[in-house]
This record gives structure tokens, C-alpha cells and sequence, in this order.
């Protein structure tokens, strides 16, 4: 079965670069989320999009800006990177908005040095 | 605003021995309740969910959750623990009614370490 696709798996910034992650959600799911996960941290819910609308917006910095495209892929983009931002980011997807569960992607892993 | 904890940062048994990892939770009226496992640098695996009906819910690798809404539990066990059990469990609750928006919020994790 198809599952959340982000890529990349691994990207390494320096300081005040920016980055841009992407995901690709399970056919016909209609809402994607995006959460960080610091080391040693719990998932934290950054922004969601239902139908290509944002939806929800969570603990996103200012620096940081995503969109949901026709094709339903969503990116990512952050900028003035900052060491803080090194973290795992997940990207999941759902159908009936969460209503059935919801799947995530491997994540990508953003080293800021 | 939506809340879980996991009172236990980490969790110790022994191989063939029951496991238990505990999870409560604040929600808003009827909660959606899952359990994700993460192995190391690796995405977050779904184990089970309860949505509606029977409290006791069955999920992957042999494990199952009971859901209690007197004591807003939602603990996660398994009968024999295995050693490749062993990683970082998240308890994850989102409101039945999305007014409050239909993202998961985690808890903090329990590593659970299965000894041989």
C-alpha cells in the first residue's frame, strides 16, 4: 500500500539558510499535517491543510511558511535557519480529517550546523 | 485544549513478561485515541486506535489498549513482551468533534525496554 512519502530523508544547513521539505500523502487523503520533533521530544503539531487550505495552525515559527499544491503535496519552507530547528519532521496524512486515523511519513531529518 | 501524558519516561520488563504503558487523557467531550511506536531515527509506526464501540481494542504485533472513560485512560499492554519491543511509545488523542481542530496531540513518550 501507498504510505507518506517526504523527502529529503536527510538534509544538513548551515545557520540563516534556508530549507524546503516536501510530502506526498497517501492517494485521496484529504488533509496533511506537519509536526517537528526535537531530540529527545514528543511531535509537535506545526500546521495542517484540508482540501489545499490551511486548517490548523499550530507552534509554527513565523520564519517557517507551507502551502498544499493541486497535486496535494505540501511543502515546507523554512527559513533563517536557526540551530534549534535541527529536529525530525513528520508529515502525515488522513482522510475524513483524522476521523480514520492517520499515517506518517518517515520524516526528514534537518541538521543545522 | 486537548492533553495526554504518559506518566512513565521509560519502562523496564522482562522478555515474556506482561507489558504496560500507561496514557490518560483531557479532551473535550469523546476523545479519538491511538498509540504510534518510534524505533530509533525512524518514523512513527501506528500500533492501534479507538474511535467508538468496544473499549478493549486489538492492534498490530500483539498488542491491544483498553479504553476507560471514567479514569480518561487509554493504556497500552501486551501479554509477552518481546525483546524488539523495545523503543519510544507516543499516546496520541485528537476530539471526536474537530471544533477544537483535527490534529493529534502526543504526549511525551515512554521508552519501554524489554530485557532477555
Amino acid at each position: 500500500a501507498a504510505g507518506v512519502i517526504q523527502s529529503p530523508r536527510h538534509l544538513i544547513k548551515e545557520k540563516r539558510e534556508t530549507a524546503t521539505l516536501k510530502c506526498y500523502p497517501i492517494p485521496r487523503h484529504d488533509t496533511v499535517y506537519w509536526y517537528q520533533q526535537g531530540p529527545g521530544q514528543d511531535p509537535q503539531f506545526l500546521i495542517s491543510f484540508y482540501e489545499k487550505m490551511q486548517s490548523d495552525k499550530g507552534s509554527i515559527p513565523d520564519r517557517f511558511s507551507a502551502q498544499q499544491f493541486s497535486d496535494y503535496h505540501s511543502e515546507l519552507n523554512m527559513s533563517s535557519l536557526e540551530l534549534g530547528d535541527s529536529a525530525l519532521y513528520f508529515c502525515a496524512s488522513s482522510s475524513e480529517q483524522g476521523a480514520k486515523g492517520y499515517t506518517f511519513g518517515s520524516g526528514t531529518r534537518l541538521t543545522v550546523v | 485544549a486537548q492533553s495526554v501524558a504518559q506518566p512513565e519516561d521509560q519502562v523496564n520488563v522482562a522478555e515474556g513478561n506482561p507489558l504496560t504503558v500507561k496514557c490518560t487523557y483531557s479532551v473535550s467531550g469523546n476523545p479519538y485515541l491511538f498509540w504510534y511506536v518510534q524505533y530509533p531515527n525512524r518514523g512513527l509506526q501506528f500500533l492501534l486506535k479507538y474511535i467508538t464501540g468496544d473499549n478493549l481494542v486489538k492492534g498490530s504485533y500483539g498488542f491491544e489498549a483498553e479504553f476507560n472513560k471514567s479514569q480518561t485512560s487509554f493504556h497500552l499492554k501486551k501479554p509477552s513482551a518481546l525483546v524488539s519491543d523495545s523503543a519510544l511509545y507516543f499516546c496520541a488523542v485528537r476530539p471526536y468533534y474537530n471544533n477544537a481542530g483535527n490534529m493529534l496531540t502526543f504526549g511525551g513518550g515512554t521508552r519501554l525496554m524489554v530485557k532477555p
